[in-house]
């Protein structure tokens, strides 16, 4: 079965960083995009960019860029999504979800990584 | 960036109905729309894309039309397992965005 694994929950405190991670298996992870959603607790999905894991080409929304940054290893097939310092307002689940180049929608979507951000 | 208005945000309705949600694009993103439902404390899936093409494995009674930037999702016959809430996104041009989300409660 065609999965993206996400790492587990997070709780840290402002001013930290982090990395959590988006896991690909049985399928050709350097050759689909991968995106990263953003859902506030109680609220909606927020598209934060796409990463193409073949070469790292990225794309990052206006209302994300600057603060976080997306990587990927392809030897091991994982994507990355990362904050050098951490805002309460960082608090939400957080999605890795995989572009299908058939139909160009995320047609396979991580569990999701919640991070909590508290003093 | 492209703003995606969904109407109504909440809908209450029962087993059997039949179901409209609106998505209306800012400007034109030709056919680049898929809808997703989301059910509490789980990712999204996706039902639709390029507007109206199902997703493998998603139940014939989900349809989605439009084009331009006026887009709808009917379910043509309500079952239980549908009550959730349902997003609209457009991947015409970065940055893609979603609607605001629809949630589809039992009436």
């Amino acid at each position: 079965e065609v999965q993206l694994v996400q790492s587990g929950a997070e709780v840290k405190k402002p001013g930290e960083s982090l990395k959590i991670s988006c896991k690909g298996s049985r399928y050709s992870f350097s050759n689909y995009w991968i995106g990263w959603v953003r859902q506030m607790p109680g609220k909606g999905l927020e598209w934060m960019g796409i990463i193409y894991p073949g070469d790292s080409d990225s794309r990052y929304s206006p209302s994300f860029q600057g603060h976080v940054t997306f990587s990927a290893d392809k030897s091991i097939n994982t994507a990355y999504l990362q904050w050098s310092s951490l805002k309460a307002s960082d608090t939400a689940m957080y999605y890795c979800a995989r572009r299908n180049p058939l139909s160009d929608a995320f047609d396979i979507w991580g569990q999701g990584t919640m991070v909590t951000v508290s003093p | 960036d492209i703003q995606m208005t969904q109407s109504p945000s909440t809908l209450s309705a029962s087993v059997g109905d039949r179901v409209t949600i609106t998505c209306r694009a800012s400007q034109s993103i030709s056919s680049w729309l898929a809808w997703y439902q989301q059910k509490p404390g789980k990712a999204p899936r996706l039902l639709i894309y390029k507007e109206s093409s199902l997703q493998s494995g998603v139940p014939s009674r989900f349809s989605g039309s439009g084009s331009g930037t006026e887009f709808t999702l009917t379910i043509s016959s309500l079952q239980p397992d549908d009550f959730a809430t349902y997003y609209c996104q457009q991947y015409d041009s970065y940055p893609w965005t979603f609607g605001q989300g629809t949630k589809v409660e039992i009436k």
